[in-house]
């Protein structure tokens, strides 16, 4: 059964703060993605990744970096969270070529106060 | 500039009927285009997809009709269930490598 695992379903942490949201997956993708969801926006693209190592900024990628040191990990990070970054946060990885077929985790809850 | 838009933006149908979700996009360089549903709680998942060569793919209870001219294309879910109650992504990209381009979203409800 293929799997991404995201690190917590509930954070809060407070404003100013460095956050670190992790993402595992066990299909050996190659491409990797962080999304956040917000009601009447939809899912919004912050970063992907094709490969170790590479990254490319999605629709929104203010405030937020990412880190891929290996294949099968992704990392959000918030350098500074502030209270708009409170979202519901989402990380997916495909297979090339079928990239539009796309493993989500469960979601990271974040709350920023 | 929103790419991909949803309509409606939710959804009541009765348990039996037939629940259709439509999307419109406009960037005619989009080739593939997939269904996403979600539940609460959950990460969303892909439930079926569709390339403009065809006009119609149907999986189970579930069917994707396709009007390239119209820039258009819906998901139909015939004989709803409780169980279908969910929230639908519509989404788009250029080419099975690309990145996709999600609609905003719409919440279905069945009532049994």
């Amino acid at each position: 059964d293929v799997k991404v695992t995201q690190s917590s379903r509930y954070l809060v942490k407070r404003t100013g703060e460095k956050v670190f949201l992790e993402c595992v997956q066990d299909m050996d993708h190659e491409n990797m993605f962080w999304y956040r969801q917000d009601p009447g926006l939809g899912l919004r693209l912050i970063y992907f990744s094709y490969d170790v190592k590479m990254k490319e900024k999605g629709d929104i990628p203010e405030g937020y970096s990412v880190s891929r040191e290996k294949k099968e990990r992704f990392s959000l990070i918030l350098e500074s969270a502030s209270t708009n970054q409170t979202s519901m946060y989402l990380c997916a990885s495909s297979s090339t070529p079928r990239n539009y077929e796309q493993y989500f985790g469960p979601g990271t809850r974040l709350t920023v106060t | 500039q929103q790419q991909v838009k949803q309509s409606p933006q939710s959804l009541i149908v009765q348990k039996g009927g037939i629940s259709i979700i439509n999307c419109a996009y406009e960037n005619t360089a989009f080739d593939y285009f997939p269904w996403y549903q979600q539940f609460p709680g959950k990460g969303p998942a892909l439930l079926i997809a569709i390339r403009p060569d065809v006009s119609e793919k149907k999986e189970g209870r579930f069917t994707i009709s396709f009007n390239k001219s119209a820039k258009q294309f819906s998901l139909h879910i015939m004989d709803s269930q409780p169980g279908d109650s969910a929230t639908y992504f519509c989404a788009a990209s250029r080419g099975a490598n690309s990145k996709l381009t999600f609609g905003k979203g719409i919440t279905l409800s069945v009532r049994p």
